[in-house]
């Protein structure tokens, strides 16, 4: 199975800051990979998918980039809203599709 | 509105089953793939199942091949995962999910557009 990297697993900034999360995958999976957001008790919302494209409805604040097995993460200015756990997944088009261990995002 | 309804969830002994349902409305139920999504309490969320907009193919993760069975019913608008021979380490809270793109018939496809749906999930305990 693909294994994803997800770093910082914990995270601490302030409203208005850049945050970078990283997600590494074990093996190339091209531009198969896809950014939830989740907060406590609730489901995954889909952010990002296709490594870049941004899901409709998810404000341009939150952009992906990256290819192959280095994948980022970015919240340019991060809103209060925002404090919550993020995850990556890789949808290579070997099964399983796994998830990373995620990155919880909390104030300063 | 869009959305995705669990149920079925319970406490439940190691080595028996469950059925788990998932309600769709809001959108052309035939015509997404969906899947199911587990998340064990305190852990990343693990891919569990996927079946075609039609039924055609399932697939599954290797810790739930041969035990779970996903299927739907296109004229309710409902999805299904049955349950079998549950282990403690399937505790978990299930959530059903839509494949980000209608008509999908490869992997590629599937990959492309990732989970856009979630429902709010129905929890599962094994324990004896």
């Amino acid at each position: 199975d693909i294994q994803l990297t997800q770093s910082p697993s914990f995270l601490s900034a302030s409203v208005g800051d850049r945050v970078t999360i990283t997600c590494r995958a074990s093996q190339g999976i091209s531009r198969y990979l896809a950014w939830y957001q989740q907060k406590p008790g609730k489901a995954p919302k889909l952010l990002i998918y296709s490594a870049s494209t941004l899901q409709s409805g998810v404000p341009s604040r939150f952009s992906g980039s990256g290819s192959g097995t280095d994948f980022t993460l970015t919240i340019s200015s991060l809103q209060p809203e925002d404090f919550a756990t993020y995850f990556c997944q890789q949808l290579n088009t070997h099964l399983p599709w796994t998830f990373g261990q995620g990155t919880k995002v909390d104030v300063k | 509105q869009v959305q995705l309804v669990e149920s079925g969830g319970g406490v439940v002994q190691p080595l028996t089953s469950l059925r788990l349902s998932c309600a769709a409305s809001g959108f052309p139920f035939s015509a997404y793939g969906m899947h199911w999504v587990r998340q064990a309490p305190g852990k990343g969320p693990e891919w569990v199942a996927l079946i075609w907009s039609d039924g055609s193919e399932t697939y599954y993760a290797d810790s739930v091949q041969g035990r779970f069975t996903i299927s739907r019913d296109n004229s309710k608008n409902t999805l299904d995962l049955q349950m079998n021979s549950l282990r403690v380490e399937d505790t978990a809270v299930y959530y059903c999910a839509r494949s980000g793109a209608r008509y999908c018939r490869s992997l590629d496809c599937f990959g492309s557009f990732a989970l856009d749906v979630w429902g709010q999930g129905t929890t599962v305990i094994v324990s004896s």
